[in-house]
């Protein structure tokens, strides 16, 4: 079965500090996608990124960035230089593609505050 | 534009009491799903469906049923509510050509009494 586990539950950081959430997973499949998403105060969960396990490449967005590691089963995201606006949970998850394509597995989600 | 919206945004009901929690989208997407989120677990699939009158079960089905009988629609029925399905619930939506990018409706905040 499938796992995905944030351990951090909440980070709380002053504003331009960065900020690295970890997510570790457990999966049998040498193939299947990672993913995040951001939930705003709003509520509507928002993708973030996509990454399948052939891809060990690192990938920056502005001020988001990932590292995804095959050989610790971890796939951790930064944001540099946080702003309030950051302030949201954040949840990993991970989809084994070809046994089920789009069911997504999801960690239990860290929350971040960044404070002005 | 298109959307997924989800209906009623919050609701409270009595336990033993039926609720149905609408879903509905416009992205013409096959794949739908209902996720609920509770502190601590993150969300957890409840039921899926990858087309009409596919229904499937997720980690966490019991005590709720879906149908679907058309592209845009994914209602959830709680047969019988009970306490443990205070929660908030989210429909989810996705294209079947593409794999994992969800988009998500605005969640429902249920209260069972």
């Amino acid at each position: 079965a499938q796992k995905v586990t944030q351990a951090q539950t909440e980070i709380s950081v002053v504003e331009k500090e960065d900020v690295t959430l970890d997510c570790v997973y457990e999966t049998r499949d040498t193939t299947y996608y990672l993913f995040w998403y951001k939930q705003p105060p709003s509520g509507e969960l928002v993708f973030l990124i996509r990454r399948n396990s052939f891809d060990e490449q690192n990938e920056i967005s502005g001020r988001y960035s990932w590292n995804f590691q095959k050989s610790t089963s971890s796939f951790n995201f930064t944001i540099t230089a946080s702003q309030v606006v950051d302030s949201a949970v954040y949840f990993c998850a991970l989809s084994e593609a070809w046994a089920a394509v789009n069911k997504l597995t999801f960690g239990g989600g860290t929350r971040v505050l960044v404070k002005p | 534009d298109a959307e997924i919206t989800q209906s009623p945004r919050h609701k409270i009901t009595e336990t033993g009491r039926q609720v149905t929690l609408a879903c509905h989208q416009t992205w013409n997407h096959n794949n739908m799903f209902w996720y609920r989120q509770d502190l601590g677990h993150g969300l957890r699939l409840i039921h899926y469906s990858y087309g009409v009158h596919d229904t499937n079960k997720g980690e966490v089905s019991d005590g709720y049923s879906v149908s679907r009988s058309n592209t845009e629609d994914l209602p959830l029925t709680l047969e019988s509510a009970a306490s443990s399905q205070t929660s908030v619930y989210f429909c989810a939506s996705s294209a079947s050509w593409d794999t994992g990018e969800l988009f998500f409706g605005e969640g429902s905040r249920l209260t069972v009494l």
